[in-house]
Parts: structure tokens; C-alpha cells; sequence
């Protein structure tokens, strides 16, 4: 069964505090990573796509990697206003446009 | 770009009756529209595909008599909730696929539903 999982499920963050998340990933056949952040009471707000091993995409204080087997979610000095959850979804092989998506991490920046 | 509204933002309605929640993509067309179902505090769970022009496929699990789906056109889909109860009270979120060659999906804003 195709499965994402997202760890830690909350991260309390000090203004400045480098750090990453992880998302690990069991699948069929991978065709697609995304990442979303979402706001409280809000959608999901799209971040980034990866689709094979070794890409890495940047946005502002935020870098995404992927391996194999996971991605990782950099956050460099982040800020109060990072502060939110960031949700991982993949799209898989024969799942069509469907995106399963992980638990979240909620992230809290403190200044 | 890759703009996702839903109206309304939230509605309160009576136990057994019927609510209708609109999603459409503002600045893309959309072959593809999602409907998610979220609960406080977990992550978003798929109800539904839609597809212009065709009959939605739900997930397992979900009663489609229950939650209606209409994707009319390119840039309108809908939920109908009939017959509400309490249980039903949720955040619910559509989200669209542009209909180039891009895979990520953008979300709408999301619709609290409170059912009384």
C-alpha cells in the first residue's frame, strides 16, 4: 500500500534556528513529490515539485531535496512568518492525478 | 497565477438540509478538479475526482448520494452536501489540475461547513 509518512508531526523553532523536515515515502511508482503550506483555516499553498532522485528546488528560505526513499524540506533562518504546517504529497503509478498526502508537520517560529 | 476560489467560506445550515459549495479556477482550465475532506488538526483527506464533462469518482468510503459532484465546465465544479447532519460538519477543500502538462494541483481556500 502506497504510504506517506512526515516526521516530526510538530517542530518548535527559534527565530533563526536552521532545521529541516522529512518526508518518507513507500510507493508503487513515484510520479511526483509536492510540497503544500498550509495556514491555519486555509488550503493547502503550493510549493514545490520534485519528480527524480538527486533534484533540489529552492524558494526564498526554503529547499527542497529528494532522494529514493524521502524528501527533505530545508528551512534556513526561518522566521515567524514560516510559522505553519507543511504537508507532503506524492503522485503515484497508477493513481492517475490523485495525490496522497502525509500527516504534516506543524512548524512553530519563535522570535 | 493558478488562482482556486470556493464560495462560500463557510455556512451554517440546519440538520437535513442540503448545501452547495462552489469551486472554481479563476486564471487556468481545469479537466480535473479534487474535493478533501479535512478535520481539525489532520491532514487532507480525498473524497472525490471529477473530471469535465464526466461522473465523478469517489473514494472508497464516501457516499456519493450523499456528497453530489458536478464539474460542468472548465472552471466550475460543486459540492452538494444533501441531507446534513452534525457528523458531516468539516473543512472541505477542492483543489484543480491545470490542464497543461503540470501536475500540481492548487487549492481553493477551503469552505468551513457547520451543520446544526
Amino acid at each position: 500500500e502506497d504510504q506517506v509518512t512526515q516526521s516530526p508531526e510538530a517542530l518548535r523553532l527559534q527565530e533563526g534556528e536552521s532545521s529541516s523536515l522529512n518526508c518518507s515515502y513507500t510507493v508503487s511508482g513515484l510520479r511526483g513529490l509536492f510540497w503544500y503550506r498550509q495556514d491555519p483555516g486555509k488550503g493547502p499553498e503550493f510549493l514545490f515539485t520534485l519528480y527524480s532522485a538527486g533534484e533540489e528546488k529552492e524558494k526564498e528560505r526554503l529547499k527542497a531535496t529528494l532522494t529514493k526513499k524521502e524528501s527533505f524540506l530545508h528551512i534556513t533562518a526561518p522566521k515567524p512568518e514560516d510559522s505553519a504546517t507543511y504537508l507532503c504529497a506524492v503522485r503515484t503509478l497508477g493513481g492517475y492525478n490523485k495525490l496522497i498526502f502525509g500527516a504534516g508537520t506543524r512548524l512553530a517560529v519563535h522570535p | 497565477g493558478a488562482v482556486v476560489s470556493q464560495h462560500p467560506s463557510w455556512v451554517i445550515c440546519k440538520s437535513g438540509t442540503s448545501v452547495k459549495i462552489e469551486c472554481r479556477s479563476l486564471d487556468f482550465q481545469a479537466t480535473t478538479m479534487f474535493w478533501y475532506r479535512q478535520f481539525p488538526k489532520q491532514s487532507l483527506m480525498l473524497m472525490a475526482t471529477s473530471n469535465e464533462g464526466s461522473k465523478a469518482t469517489y473514494e472508497q468510503g464516501v457516499e456519493k448520494d450523499k456528497f453530489l459532484i458536478n464539474h460542468a465546465s472548465l472552471t466550475l465544479s460543486t459540492l452538494t452536501v444533501t441531507s446534513a447532519h452534525p457528523e458531516d460538519s468539516s473543512f472541505y477543500i477542492c483543489s484543480a489540475r491545470d490542464v497543461g502538462l503540470s501536475y500540481e494541483q492548487y487549492f481553493g481556500p477551503g469552505t468551513r461547513l457547520t451543520v446544526t
